[in-house]
């Protein structure tokens, strides 16, 4: 167990449908990150939070909203999927340093929630 | 265009062997350099983590290495066990919250 923890492991959604993915960090951690992962390409970023505020959004759709209550948790809102939005999608957590231009530290992953949009 | 490529896509080796993954990237400015192990539906889970002025680095049977000059890095297994099949992937980070993730390495290890 890296100490990031998401749910649901596994979704099936249609297009319509509105779903939400949950990640929480038991790290103390201060930054939160959603990333893609599709069959045969690197890990896309989505979504970067520190400290609760939205530091990073590298130019995602719409449909995907993400939500950063606290420090220790992070949401993936869904809503009007395509079929290619179907992929792994990964949450991590690390310790940044403020201020800093350089990140010395390392990012454990949660194990994934498998999206199917069918 | 930072960059981040492996080699080879896919590998299979005996039980026992020893294999070398290999890492090249074009990313400016340069951070530090972390190999991944990912299990077949898991999340990453690192494995070595070098900065500018580590050349290499080891974690048990894995030994990382990095040339800053040449921009590559590697990944050498020894005595390889069936839990080692996985694919592993290469990231460089270019700055904080800035991770460029290779497309990672199949790695099949066959009794």
């Amino acid at each position: 167990e890296t100490g990031v923890t998401q749910t649901p492991r596994h979704l099936v959604m249609g297009m319509t449908n509105k779903k939400s993915l949950k990640c929480e960090q038991h790290l103390g951690h201060n930054a939160m990150y959603w990333y893609k992962q599709s069959a045969k390409k690197p890990l896309e970023l989505m979504f970067v939070y520190n400290f609760k505020e939205q530091t990073e959004n590298n130019s995602v759709p719409s449909r995907f909203s993400p939500e950063c209550p606290n420090s220790s948790h992070l949401f993936l809102h869904l809503h009007t999927l395509q079929p290619e939005d179907s992929a792994l999608y990964l949450c991590a957590s690390s310790q940044e340093a403020s201020g800093s231009t350089r990140s010395y530290n390392e990012q454990f992953f949660g194990p994934g929630t498998r999206l199917t949009v069918l | 265009k930072n960059q981040v490529e492996q080699s080879p896509q896919s590998l299979i080796i005996l039980e026992g062997k020893n294999c070398t993954l290999q890492c090249n990237y074009t990313v400016s400015p340069f951070s530090n350099l972390r190999w991944y192990k990912q299990d077949t539906g898991r999340g990453p889970v690192s494995l070595t983590i070098m900065t500018f002025s580590e050349n290499t680095k080891s974690n048990g049977r894995y030994t990382a290495t990095l040339d800053a000059d040449t921009k590559q890095s590697s990944l050498h297994i020894t005595a390889s066990q069936l839990s080692d099949s996985a694919s592993y992937i290469c990231v460089v980070s270019a700055a904080t919250y800035k991770y460029i993730f290779g497309t990672g390495t199949r790695l099949k290890v066959l009794a």
